[in-house]
């Protein structure tokens, strides 16, 4: 069965630090894979998605995500993370597998 | 606008209520899903449905209903057999399943007392 799994619950990081959000993915073919992002008490937003072609994917304010087929991982990159990219994060798989989750927190 | 309409944005029912929840797209979509969520547990699949007058149950479907008579609609049921009822209900649309995004509506947040 697809599933994914996002190891980090929660995660903190200083307001222009560099961000790493993990996920890993567990299908036999290469899926369809999404980031979306969700402030507090809103629906959630798509990032980025990956459907095949170069592994590097760009996304919406600044973010881009590496699909890795040997990790079977597609972690979320921000070279430069700002207070308003408090929220939390959820990878996808197709689209109706999501992960648990990984809240992130932006220190002054 | 184009986009997602979830109503009400939050919603009281006594224990032992039936109470439904509502959710309509004006984008056209052929897919549309409910969805769950409780803290620490990510979005869990109540129900979907790929066209009208059909639809599945997804992974948490007992204690929940669903119809889908016009493609704008898919309101959602909680019914009095839904043991734990008390959550942030997620509604969301797609021009299709699999390779398609989701949009997603506002949210409705339950107290069921």
């Amino acid at each position: 069965a697809q599933s994914v799994t996002q190891p980090d619950i929660h995660i903190t990081v200083s307001e222009g630090a560099s961000l790493e959000l993990r996920c890993n993915y567990s299908y036999g073919a290469t899926p369809y894979l999404f980031w979306y992002v969700q402030s507090p008490g809103q629906g959630l937003q798509l990032l980025l998605k990956y459907f095949s072609g170069d592994t590097l994917v760009q996304g919406i304010k600044g973010f881009e995500a590496e699909f890795k087929r040997s990790q079977s991982s597609f972690n979320l990159r921000k070279p430069s993370v700002h207070w308003s990219d408090a929220a939390e994060y959820f990878c996808a798989v197709y689209d109706m597998r999501f992960g648990a989750g990984t809240r992130l927190t932006v220190k002054p | 606008d184009g986009g997602i309409t979830q109503s009400p944005k939050y919603l009281f029912r006594k224990e032992g209520q039936n109470v439904t929840l509502s959710c309509e797209q004006n984008l056209n979509h052929d897919a549309m899903y409910w969805y769950r969520q409780d803290p620490g547990q990510g979005l869990r699949l109540i129900y979907y449905s790929q066209i009208v007058n059909d639809f599945q149950k997804g992974d948490i479907a007992e204690g929940y209903s669903v119809s889908r008579e016009k493609k704008e609609s898919f309101p959602l049921t909680v019914t009095s057999a839904q043991k734990n009822p008390t959550a942030f209900y997620l509604c969301a649309s797609s021009q299709g399943q699999g390779a398609h995004e989701q949009y997603f509506g506002p949210g409705t947040r339950l107290t069921v007392t």
